[in-house]
């Protein structure tokens, strides 16, 4: 089945330094992959959707200064998480999904980015 | 409004047993996905399973299969045979087709616990 890569897996940084994470999908190429977040027993709440070539569109009450998306090809998106604080400690993934316009087509996920902020 | 409603307390279940992992879901759409992912302690996150709206079957893989209940709206997951590997969070999911960029939207999930 079609994979989605995500890189690092877990990552420790200083407080007001920045973090990108890399997600790219191997064998397909992906128009639209989306962000989540997640929190300790916790559901995946989505941050924004990334769009090859234009603008992320985030949800509401994501801060887009603070969580930079960039989709600059059809197999990478990018999230910045900028200047880091401890609250934005949390686990990140990925996913999106081979644009075949079936509705059965499953969702590909990342292995996931566990960010730590000292 | 919550789309998918997950309530189960998290579950101990005995293993060779079979579990069933309640879902419901919320939408005006006639068109629809659900979906049933895994995640273990790694965080990765595992298909295990798919039912459309229209398909008047319900899904199976393996040991896995969804009791779609349309009328209902609901799509429980049922486990068969439970092994020690399926110790995890199990979240449902669903993709309304109006649904802008067909993105998913997640339940709170259902922690078992398989025990030997």
């Amino acid at each position: 089945g079609a994979v989605v890569s995500q890189h690092p897996s877990w990552v420790i940084c200083k407080s007001g330094t920045s973090v990108k994470i890399e997600c790219r999908s191997l064998d397909f190429q992906a128009t639209t992959m989306f962000w989540y977040r997640q929190f300790p027993k916790q559901s995946l709440m989505l941050m924004a959707t990334s769009n090859e070539g234009s603008k992320a569109t985030y949800e509401q009450g994501v801060e887009k200064d603070k969580f930079l998306i960039n989709h600059a090809s059809l197999t990478l998106s990018t999230l910045t998480v900028t200047s880091a604080h401890p609250e934005d400690s949390s686990f990140y993934i990925c996913s999106a999904r081979p644009p075949t316009g079936e509705p059965n087509t499953e969702a590909f996920f990342g292995q996931g980015t566990r960010l730590t902020v000292v | 409004a919550q789309k998918i409603t997950q309530t189960q307390p998290g579950m101990f279940v005995q293993e060779k047993e079979a579990v069933t992992l309640d879902c419901t879901y919320d939408t005006s759409d006639q068109s629809y996905g659900l979906f049933w992912y895994k995640q273990p302690s790694s965080g990765e996150m595992i298909f295990l399973i798919y039912q459309g709206s229209y398909d008047e079957q319900n899904a199976t893989e393996g040991r896995y299969s969804l009791n779609f209940q349309k009328a209902r709206k609901s799509a429980n997951l049922v486990i068969s045979a439970s092994q020690l590997g399926d110790s995890a969070m199990y979240f449902c999911a669903m993709r309304e087709a109006g649904y802008g960029n067909n993105r998913l939207a997640f339940g709170k999930g259902n922690q078992v616990v398989v025990i030997p």
